[in-house]
């Protein structure tokens, strides 16, 4: 079992802020880096899927990075809505082993 | 809508009382997983099945079953609930290790 860790553990930011999270994960034969979504009362969502060093995803304004030689990960969200509210998770996996997930880090952004 | 599907969404067992949860999905995934989440605990691995005809177990596997039926369907059964696995269920999907999972929506169980 991997030890995959997120920090802040939650975020209070105001509309129209730009923040981010950090998933730490370990670095040692390292296969993928998932993010998820989870809003409330739903089922979480991928968002991102990377497997190499210096990846970078992007999609509206939440982006991802990876690195995997020092084994980490940050998530940007640029502008934040009030819809943009829910808890973030990143799972690890490395070799032939299913996801670890973090905590998650629950962002709440208020109007 | 194509995806996972979970049911029941809720539940109440009595202590010792028997259930099983049913997910079944339809995008041709070969792997089925189910977790459960716990406040503070994050999502953990109760059970997986890589492939049709193979199950594994995953980090909190005491108190479970698991059969999978066919491609589409992966049951987790509970033989005899104890208010330790009051919790939420989830069920996903993947294709392959390097793809996102693709979650049910989760089934609430308290156990009483």
């Amino acid at each position: 079992i991997l030890n995959v860790e997120q920090s802040p553990q939650s975020l209070h930011v105001q509309e129209g802020d730009s923040t981010n999270f950090t998933c730490s994960f370990p670095s040692s034969n390292f296969y993928a880096l998932h993010w998820y979504r989870w809003e409330t009362a739903k089922s979480p969502e991928a968002l991102f899927v990377m497997t190499l060093n210096g990846d970078e995803k992007k999609k509206g304004r939440i982006s991802a990075t990876l690195n995997t030689k020092e084994g980490y990960s940050y998530l940007y969200i640029k502008g934040s809505q009030p819809e943009d509210s829910a808890t973030y998770l990143c799972a690890s996996n490395s070799g032939y082993s299913t996801l670890t997930f973090g905590k998650g880090t629950m962002l709440l952004v208020s109007p | 809508n194509a995806g996972v599907t979970q049911t029941p969404k809720f539940q109440v067992l009595k202590t010792g009382q028997s259930m099983t949860l049913q997910c079944a999905q339809d995008m041709n995934h070969n792997s089925m997983y189910w977790y459960r989440q716990d406040p503070g605990m994050g999502l953990r691995l109760i059970y997986y099945s890589a492939s049709e005809g193979t199950t594994d177990k995953g980090e909190v596997p005491n108190g479970y079953n698991v059969s999978r039926l066919n491609k589409r369907e992966f049951s987790l059964r509970l033989e005899s609930a104890a208010p330790s696995q009051t919790s939420v269920y989830f069920c996903a999907s993947s294709s392959d290790r390097a793809y996102g999972y693709t979650f049910g929506s989760g089934t609430r169980l308290t156990v009483v």
